[in-house]
C-alpha cells in the first residue's frame, strides 16, 4: 500500500530576518551534534556541529545552541537569504557510534 | 557531496524484483552507511559498515542486505522489493580518525516500487 508521511514543520521568514530552528534530541548521553541542510534533490550537507561540553558555537551566519538540561538544540541563521530555503535536520550521536536524525524543519524564505 | 557517488539516481521497479543500489566514495573514509528517507520523516539507518569486514544492522534492516566490496564501495540490495520500500535512499561516509566525525552524503537514489 501507499505510505503516508508526516507533514514537515515549516518555518517561514522574510528575507533579511533571523531564523531559529529547533530540535529536541532523545538521548541524554549523546555527546556530539550536527546540523545538516538538505536542498531539494540533494543529499544533506553539513552546516555546523557542537560537542556536548559546549553550549554555543558560531559559524558564518549560523549559531548552534545546546541546552543539555532539556535536551534541546537550536540553529540560528542570521540575515536569512533565499538560498537558505531548505530542510534542516539535527543529528545526534554518542561516541560517534551511530547518528540519529530528527524529522526535519522546512525553512521558507520569502523575498 | 561529489566524493560520494550513488547509482542509479532514479529507479522504478516492480514488486518482487531484486534491486541493487550502489555507492562509491573517493574520500578515503573507513565508515559507510545506508539511510532511508521518507516524506516528512528523518533519515533512518538501514545498515552500516565500520570497515571492510564489518557489517551492522541499523534501525530498519528487514528486507535489505548490504555488501562492502571494498573500502570505497558499499552496495544495498532489496532481495524482493515491496511498495513500502519506495523511498529516497542515501549513502553516507565518515572518517573515524577525524577529531569530530561527520557524515558526508551522496545525492541520493529515488526508488519507486510499483
Amino acid at each position: 500500500g501507499e505510505s503516508v508521511g508526516l507533514h514537515l514543520p515549516t518555518l517561514s521568514v522574510q528575507e533579511g530576518d533571523n531564523s531559529i530552528i529547533n530540535c529536541a534530541y532523545s538521548n541524554s548521553a549523546s555527546d556530539y551534534f550536527i546540523w545538516y541542510k538538505q536542498e531539494s534533490g540533494k543529499g544533506p550537507q553539513f552546516i555546523i556541529d557542537i560537542r556536548s561540553n559546549m553550549d554555543k558555537r558560531q559559524g558564518q551566519r549560523v549559531t548552534v545552541l545546546l541546552n543539555k538540561t532539556v535536551k534541546h538544540l537550536s540553529l540560528q541563521i542570521a540575515a536569512t537569504q533565499p538560498g537558505d530555503s531548505a530542510v534542516y535536520f539535527c543529528a545526534e550521536t554518542y561516541n560517534f557510534n551511530k547518528f540519529y536524525f530528527g524529522s526535519g524543519t522546512k525553512l521558507n524564505v520569502k523575498p | 557531496d561529489a566524493d560520494v557517488t550513488q547509482t542509479p539516481r532514479n529507479r522504478i521497479t516492480k514488486t518482487g524484483k531484486r534491486i541493487m543500489l550502489e555507492c562509491s566514495q573517493t574520500k578515503g573514509h573507513d565508515r559507510m552507511y545506508w539511510y532511508r528517507q521518507d516524506p516528512g520523516l528523518g533519515l533512518r539507518l538501514i545498515y552500516y559498515s565500520f570497515d571492510v569486514k564489518d557489517i551492522n544492522k541499523g534501525e530498519i534492516s528487514d528486507g535489505y542486505s548490504v555488501s562492502r566490496q571494498a573500502q570505497a564501495k558499499f552496495s544495498l540490495s532489496l532481495e524482493s522489493a515491496i511498495p513500502n520500500q519506495t523511498a529516497l535512499y542515501f549513502c553516507a561516509t565518515s572518517n573515524s580518525q577525524a577529531p569530530n566525525e561527520k557524515l558526508f552524503f551522496g545525492s541520493g537514489t529515488q526508488l519507486s516500487v510499483l
